[in-house]
């Protein structure tokens, strides 16, 4: 799997757009970037994932750069509710391999 | 809105008795999973299950562990001898599609203790 980095936590002001990077340097060609979410030991939820062009759902949007290096998962209006650890995780479009890898995530603290 | 339920929510049992894990997957999904997170530890893919059988597992899922459709509605995770360290918060997930091409359901989870 292309390896990702991300911040190990990051602040948020509630009501505020919350910012998360992620550099995935060596994705591939077939490759999608997914991100998922945690909330306190819940069940991961999925957000949204995306191949090469911005994607915007009910929940955040999706923003990849050019070169398909880096993205970001913006939550617009950033709540209480949005605390969790964030999972940006890519994997190649194929039936071969149909597991998610988790890494550690970015933790995400929005403040009042 | 369909979401994957599990049972029990806490299981407390004695290393080295059997213990079986349910799921029940949103209805018409087709593949289907388990995960598991030891507490303060990254989530953990261990087995994934398409048309009756594994199409995937993880080095975790040796021989102690076993997957089971009993019906058209359940999804089992087997542990026969648990350890201590098989004390984690099992997650069942199901997909409409494989995980590459649609995002996965998770139930709440089943917290596991092994004394």
């Amino acid at each position: 799997d292309a390896k990702t980095t991300q911040p190990t936590s990051m602040d948020c002001a509630e009501g505020r757009a919350a910012n998360l990077p992620c550099n995935h340097s060596t994705i591939s060609g077939n490759e999608y970037v997914y991100w998922y979410r945690q909330i306190h030991s819940q069940g991961p939820q999925y957000i949204i994932h995306g191949l090469k062009n911005n994607e915007t759902n009910e929940m955040a949007s999706l923003i990849i750069t050019e070169d398909r290096k880096s993205s970001t998962l913006i939550l617009p209006h950033a709540t209480l509710r949005d605390t969790a650890v964030y999972y940006c995780i890519v994997r190649p479009y194929n039936n071969a391999g149909n597991m998610l890898t988790f890494g550690g995530g970015t933790r995400l603290m929005v403040k009042p | 809105e369909p979401e994957v339920t599990q049972t029990p929510s806490h299981q407390v049992t004695q290393m080295g008795q059997e213990v079986i894990l349910r799921c029940v997957p949103i209805s018409n999904h087709l593949y289907f999973y388990w995960y598991r997170q030891i507490l303060g530890q990254k989530v953990e893919f261990l087995v994934s299950f398409y048309n009756n059988e594994i199409s995937e597992k993880s080095e975790i899922f040796d021989d102690q562990f076993s997957v089971e459709r009993p019906d058209g509605s359940n999804f089992t995770l087997k542990i026969r001898s648990t350890k201590l360290e098989d004390s984690a918060m099992y997650f069942c997930a199901s997909s409409f599609r494989g995980a590459n091409t649609g995002e996965l359901f998770f139930g709440e989870g089943s917290r596991l203790t092994v004394l």
